[in-house]
């Protein structure tokens, strides 16, 4: 089955330090991956719509500036928290649809990054 | 705009017996697909189970089962004989037929009892 790889798992650093995370699909081409913030004890909250060769498509309340999104590839999108804060603790998961096997497919998830700034 | 609501945020179950999670919904589209997740305390988001609207019959996935009413937009999870390991939150899912996005419920915290 359709398989998505999130990294890193788990990232604690200082005010002010700007992550990336990875998320990849590992047996499909996805030309469209999501981004999701979850706090705690919380549904899922779609941050962004990451589009390969083109700009990412931003939920409204989510900073563009922020939590910049690269797809380069059919396979690769990257998520980075810039001069990450307190407030910008959460747990981020990516997810991915094997467009390729039609409309019906469901979304595929990473494990989640637990993200904590210090 | 699509909404999900799942109405009970916490149910608890017996080991062997059955839960049923409420799961409904709002659209004006006619075809779109629904689905459940469970996010066990690892946090990992799994696939229970998925159901086409336009198809009448209820999707069923070993212990899982689904009562889907379109007419009342309604989406029900049947977890039969619980298991320990069915102890997670399940979210309840929707999304377009031509569309890519998810629009999750709050979510349904189940815990199975020995």
């Amino acid at each position: 089955g359709a398989v998505v790889s999130q990294h890193p798992s788990r990232v604690i650093c200082k005010s002010g330090t700007s992550v990336k995370i990875e998320c990849r699909s590992l047996d499909f081409q996805a030309t469209t991956m999501f981004w999701y913030r979850q706090f705690p004890k919380q549904s899922l909250m779609l941050m962004a719509t990451s589009n390969e060769g083109s700009k990412a498509t931003y939920e409204q309340g989510v900073e563009k500036d922020k939590f910049l999104i690269n797809h380069a590839s059919l396979t690769l999108s990257t998520l980075t928290v810039t001069s990450a804060h307190p407030e910008d603790s959460s747990f981020y998961i990516c997810s991915a649809r094997d467009m390729g096997q039609g409309d019906n497919q469901p979304q595929h998830f990473g494990d989640g990054t637990r993200l904590s700034i210090l | 705009a699509q909404t999900v609501t799942q109405s009970q945020p916490e149910m608890s179950v017996q080991e062997a017996e059955t839960v049923t999670l409420s799961c409904t919904y709002d659209t004006s589209e006619n075809n779109y697909y629904l689905f459940w997740y469970k996010q066990p305390p690892s946090r990992q988001m799994i696939l229970v189970i998925r159901q086409e609207a336009y198809k009448q019959q209820n999707a069923t996935e070993n212990r899982f089962s689904v009562n889907f009413q379109k007419a009342a937009k309604s989406f029900s999870l049947k977890i039969s004989d619980s298991q320990l390991g069915d102890t997670a939150m399940y979210f309840c899912a929707f999304h377009k037929a031509a569309g890519n996005k998810l629009t999750f419920g709050g979510g349904t915290r189940v815990l199975v009892k020995p």
